[in-house]
């Protein structure tokens, strides 16, 4: 069936370093995809979201480029911070309605 | 504060015990689900509701009923739980564009962590 999934389970990065969280689709059909920060003890958060109709979005510190030829998704953290660790999930629509099918997770760790 | 709360946030509870766990949204979101998340499988939809007294199953909805008799709750219930729903569960609603489709993604709730013994 249709899945999300993510291409490594555990990223450890340094301080201030550049983080590169990746995700890939099997959904041709998905047209809009989010990613979610989840902190230990708490809920999935909204980080930022794009259209298939976008190849590239930019927030506040993080950026989600999105590749629909390989079906492709990537979540960019600029400058990592100690609270950026989390567990990071990516999100898509299937086939259009409002049900989320979710990637089973990266745990990001940002070691001092 | 826009959210969505869940109650309890800890229970452990005997199999067969019928047990609810609520939801309340102050979003005013028509889209309400429950998830669970259980290691290596992820989010897992159990629940939605598009609106008033319009429920449905997500992926694995054995075992579980809903309600959706006001817009802003959405409770979860377990009739006869068993040990195999010990899991995490979320709540999580979202506004229903014209569009047909998702255009916000989901807001969700802090977690309701279950333990059946």
């Amino acid at each position: 069936g249709e899945s999300v999934g993510l291409h490594l389970p555990t990223l450890s990065v340094q301080e201030g370093d550049n983080s590169i969280i990746n995700c890939a689709y099997s959904n041709s059909a998905s047209d809009y995809f989010i990613w979610y920060k989840q902190e230990s003890g708490k809920g999935p958060q909204f980080i930022i979201d794009i259209r298939s109709n976008m190849d590239k979005r930019q927030g506040q510190r993080v950026t989600v480029l999105l590749n629909k030829t390989v079906k492709h998704l990537s979540l960019q953290i600029a400058a990592t911070q100690p609270g950026d660790s989390a567990v990071y999930f990516c999100a898509e629509n299937r086939n259009s309605g409002y049900a989320l099918n979710f990637g089973k997770g990266t745990s990001l760790l940002v070691t001092p | 504060e826009a959210q969505v709360t869940q109650n309890p946030r800890y229970l452990i509870t005997v199999t067969g015990k019928k047990l609810t766990v609520t939801c309340s949204q102050n979003m005013n979101h028509e889209y309400m689900s429950w998830y669970r998340q259980d290691p290596g499988l992820g989010l897992r939809q159990i629940y939605y509701s598009m609106n008033v007294e319009v429920t449905d199953k997500g992926d694995v909805p054995e075992g579980y009923k809903v309600s959706r008799k006001e817009k802003r709750n959405f409770p979860l219930i377990l009739e006869s739980p068993s040990p195999n729903q010990t899991s995490l569960y979320f709540c999580a609603s979202s506004f229903m564009s014209q569009m047909g489709a998702q255009q916000k993604g989901y807001t969700f709730g802090s977690g309701t962590r279950l333990t059946v013994v």
